[in-house]
């Protein structure tokens, strides 16, 4: 149980173009999600949290405008790079949070690598 | 705000070694939650265990255990009996209890090495 997807895996796009990633929860219903950015070699950062039905809070430093959330439902939510640029090439991890999950764990996702040419 | 450091980028171990890797932390909160993530190559996120702040006993899962100094803040991780399958990124991570969904804060990683 608690299994998280992301889809796609890997995206290469051109500079200018959006792309959307999707992030499910497949055997749960996922109150909160959150979306994560890790460069090569690096730790994982906090993009926003969002919760069903709500905008998404972001991190400082995060502009909404161009990286937008939607959580419609209690097992999807997605990330959206708008007019990506090659700054934003990285690899874009979501976890959610069961309302039945005790002690507050993240079910991670296995990520998305997003290269923008 | 809170903070998370881990002091070795690196490290290396043989196999059926035990090796422990270091985590500080820094805190004014008095509830919360520690933890330590496996990154692989395959990249995904595995939980490897997990500290509740107000439990004095120290967190045992299998060959890993956790050495829980509250008043200094330090949450190391050992591996015992380490196995090839153990190589990849360890991540301790904090997150405050608030009842609601809580964020969790990551240390920058220690690159774990098992060799034969």
């Amino acid at each position: 149980g608690a299994v998280v997807s992301q889809h796609p895996s890997r995206v290469i796009c051109k500079s200018g173009t959006s792309v959307k990633i999707e992030c499910r929860s497949l055997d749960f219903q996922a109150t909160t999600m959150f979306w994560y950015r890790q460069f090569p070699k690096q730790s994982l950062m906090l993009m926003a949290t969002s919760n069903e039905g709500s905008k998404a809070t972001y991190e400082q430093g995060v502009e909404k405008d161009k990286f937008l959330i939607n959580h419609a439902s209690l097992t999807l939510s997605t990330l959206t790079v708008t007019s990506a640029h090659p700054e934003d090439s990285s690899f874009y991890i979501c976890s959610a949070l069961s309302a039945r999950t005790v002690n507050n764990e993240q079910f991670f996702g296995p990520g998305t690598r997003l290269t923008v040419l | 705000a809170q903070t998370v450091t881990q002091s070795q980028p690196e490290m290396s171990v043989q196999e059926a070694e035990t090796v422990t890797l270091s985590c500080t932390y820094d805190t004014s909160e008095n509830n919360y939650y520690l933890f330590w993530y496996k990154q692989p190559p395959s990249r995904q996120m595995i939980l490897v265990i997990r500290q509740e702040a107000y439990k004095q006993q120290n967190a045992t899962e299998n060959r890993f255990s956790v050495n829980f100094q509250k008043a200094a803040k330090s949450f190391s991780l050992k591996i015992s009996d380490s196995q090839l399958g153990d190589t990849a990124m360890y991540f301790c991570a904090f997150m405050i209890y608030t009842g609601t969904a809580s964020k969790l804060t990551f240390g920058t990683g220690t690159r774990l090495q098992v060799t034969l």
